[in-house]
């Protein structure tokens, strides 16, 4: 079966600090995958997907960017992070033809 | 473009009783799809069902329940006999089939609570 994994769980980090979160999916080759973010409070916003290695696109122009490393691995990157990047982030992998999104269990960080 | 609204944005309702998530969604593809999704406390997003746009079949499992009528552009979502468990926030979502990236399009999301 297939897993999704995200670390960290939790981040604390300050205005200005570099950032990298890391999402590894199990179980599954050539994946869609994205990376979502929720606001406190709010809805979900696609931020990033890609729909192979080295492939990312981008959904919201922003201070963050993304890379697909491996069939497998998405990751998440700021160079310097700002307050209004705090949130909680969502990977998700889409298998199949119907385009079923599972999500992992997410990252919560915290800009301070 | 398209677009889903989720427009109750809490309810709160006693343990046992019956409860309707409204989602209404507009879209110009004729070929979709529409998704439930729970997220409770944890923060997980844990999959309910998907529905595809050509097929109008309601769908019961268990105590959950979907009303799909493309009509009025609705996917309402009813929880029978809701348990404290169910407390959680729902969201609904769209993806458009002929979009390669099939990217969701998320409502809001509608809070409820199910007290004792």
């Amino acid at each position: 079966s297939q897993t999704i994994h995200q670390w960290p769980a939790t981040l604390v980090q300050p205005v200005g600090s570099p950032l990298s979160l890391e999402c590894t999916v199990e179980g599954t080759s050539n994946p869609n995958l994205y990376w979502y973010r929720q606001a406190a409070g709010r809805g979900l916003q696609l931020l990033f997907y890609s729909v192979g290695i080295g492939q990312i696109s981008s959904e919201v122009p922003q201070n963050l960017s993304a890379s697909r490393p491996q069939d497998r691995q998405f990751i998440l990157s700021s160079k310097k992070l700002l307050l209004s990047d705090s949130g909680f982030y969502l990977c998700a992998w889409k298998g199949g033809t119907w385009g079923t999104q599972y999500f992992g269990p997410g990252t919560r960080l915290l800009v301070l | 473009a398209q677009k889903v609204t989720q427009a109750q944005t809490e309810i709160s309702v006693v343990e046992k009783e019956d409860v309707t998530l409204d989602c209404v969604y507009e879209t110009r593809d004729t070929t979709y799809y529409l998704f439930w999704y729970k997220q409770p406390p944890s923060g997980e997003l844990v999959f309910l069902i998907r529905r595809n746009s050509f097929d109008e079949q309601n769908e019961i499992s268990g105590r959950y329940s979907w009303n799909f009528q493309k009509s009025t552009s609705s996917f309402n979502f009813t929880i029978t006999a809701s348990q404290v468990v169910d407390s959680a926030v729902y969201f609904c979502a769209l993806s458009a089939a002929g979009d390669s990236s099939y990217k969701l399009i998320f409502g809001s999301g509608t809070r409820l609570l199910v007290r004792p």
